[in-house]
Parts: structure tokens; sequence; C-alpha cells
């Protein structure tokens, strides 16, 4: 399966600032999703990255917010913009390469929000 | 409102004997099945999946069990192993793509297994 990196690993960030994650595949990837994961919860899917184009989000997260780019079939950014302590999760990038294959994740990104 | 749910929170078993993670959906769309396995300070990792025209897969000591009807699987681990202590987490999606294809996720059984 593709080798997802992400980075930061973690990072603790003042409120009202905003992070920029990184996710790089080493190899070329039809889908990118991002997810969040609050204490004690599921993965909850964020959006979805597209190629070229708008991402699409899922309900309850909007693009001021989360803006996401990809520029590439191996590349995704999400910013978390204006944060605030609700904000602190794991935020993960995850790729598939077709809808009837598993997703992998990246090793996530622990954010704390002071 | 859940879609997946996995209502133990935590499962402890002695080494060498059966773990069962069990995961219940409500969704009758579902037809793609998935686990992953977390350790702590990493991400997701698939370990088995199953799609609705099965009703039981097999990878050396994980079978996961699907039981369409009560709208229910199961993963077995056997024999457990202390490097088996993790969280596991139940995904279910519709095969097809869209925005059905979306992976949703239960909040996950941790796992510990005893020496």
């Amino acid at each position: 399966s593709a080798v997802i990196s992400q980075k930061p690993s973690r990072d603790i960030c003042q409120r009202g600032t905003s992070l920029t994650i990184q996710c790089q595949v080493d190899s070329q990837v039809t889908m990118m999703f991002w997810y969040r994961q609050q204490p004690g919860q599921s993965l909850t899917l964020i959006a979805t990255a597209n190629q070229g184009s708008e991402a699409t989000y899922e309900s309850g997260f909007v693009i001021d917010k989360f803006p996401i780019s990809r520029p590439n079939l191996t590349f995704s950014t999400l910013t978390v913009s204006n944060m605030s302590p609700e904000d602190s999760s794991i935020y993960l990038c995850s790729v598939r390469d077709n809808w009837n294959q598993p997703q992998h994740f990246g090793d996530g990104t622990r954010l704390s929000i002071l | 409102d859940q879609q997946v749910k996995q209502n133990s929170p935590s499962l402890s078993v002695q080494e060498g004997r059966i773990s069962i993670l069990n995961c219940d959906y409500t969704n009758s769309m579902f037809d793609y099945f998935l686990w992953y396995k977390k350790y702590p300070a990493e991400g997701p990792t698939f370990l088995i999946s199953i799609s609705s025209i099965k009703d039981k897969n097999e990878d050396g000591r994980f079978t996961v069990f699907l039981n369409k009807s009560a709208k229910h699987l199961s993963l077995h681990i056997v024999p457990s192993q202390p490097g088996d202590s993790a969280v596991y987490f139940c995904a279910a999606s519709v095969l097809g793509g869209g925005s059905q294809g979306n992976l949703i996720f239960g909040k996950g059984t941790k796992l510990s297994v005893k020496p």
C-alpha cells in the first residue's frame, strides 16, 4: 500500500491562528480524504480532496474553516483556520485507489489549541 | 445518529485465547465492511474487509463474520497476542462510489491482551 507522510506530526497553537497540515503520498492515488478524530470519538470525514478543483465537504464542515488544496495526485494540504480549543483533535490524511479497495491512513497530526 | 456502533469501549483477553470484537450497523445500504487497528501515535492500519456477498473472510489469525439479517459483524482474533493490544475500528460503506462510498466509522474498541 502507499506510504503516507503527514507534517507536522503534532503542534500546539494559540487560539485565533491557523495551521496548514501537509500530506505527501509516495505514489499517485485517485482519492484523498481528510478526517478528524476528536478525543474518545470515531473518525469523522471532513472532506474529499479533489485534484484541480474545490474539495467536497461533509455536513458540518466548511471551506472557510478548513480550506483544502490538492495540486496533484500525490499531495494535499488541510488548513485549520482561526483555531479554537474545540479544534484540538487528531487530523488524518487518507488515500484510496478505488471504491472497492480499502483506505489507508497517515499517522495523523495531533493538534492542541491553547 | 450513529450508523456504525461498537458498543463495547474496551475488551480484555488472556494471551492465547480468542478475542471477539463486535460491530452493529443501521444502514441496510452498506455492503462493504472493514476493520482497522490503531496503535497510539499511529494512524489506523487496515486489517481485513468483507463485502456483503460473503458471510466470512479469513486472513491468518483474523476472521470477520457478517450477519446481514442482524446487521452485525464481528472480528475474531485467534490466538490473541499481546501485540494485538490496540484500538479496533469497524467501518462501513456502500460500494460503487459517490458520497455513499465514504467510510463511516464506529467509535472503536480498545483491546488489551494480557500475557
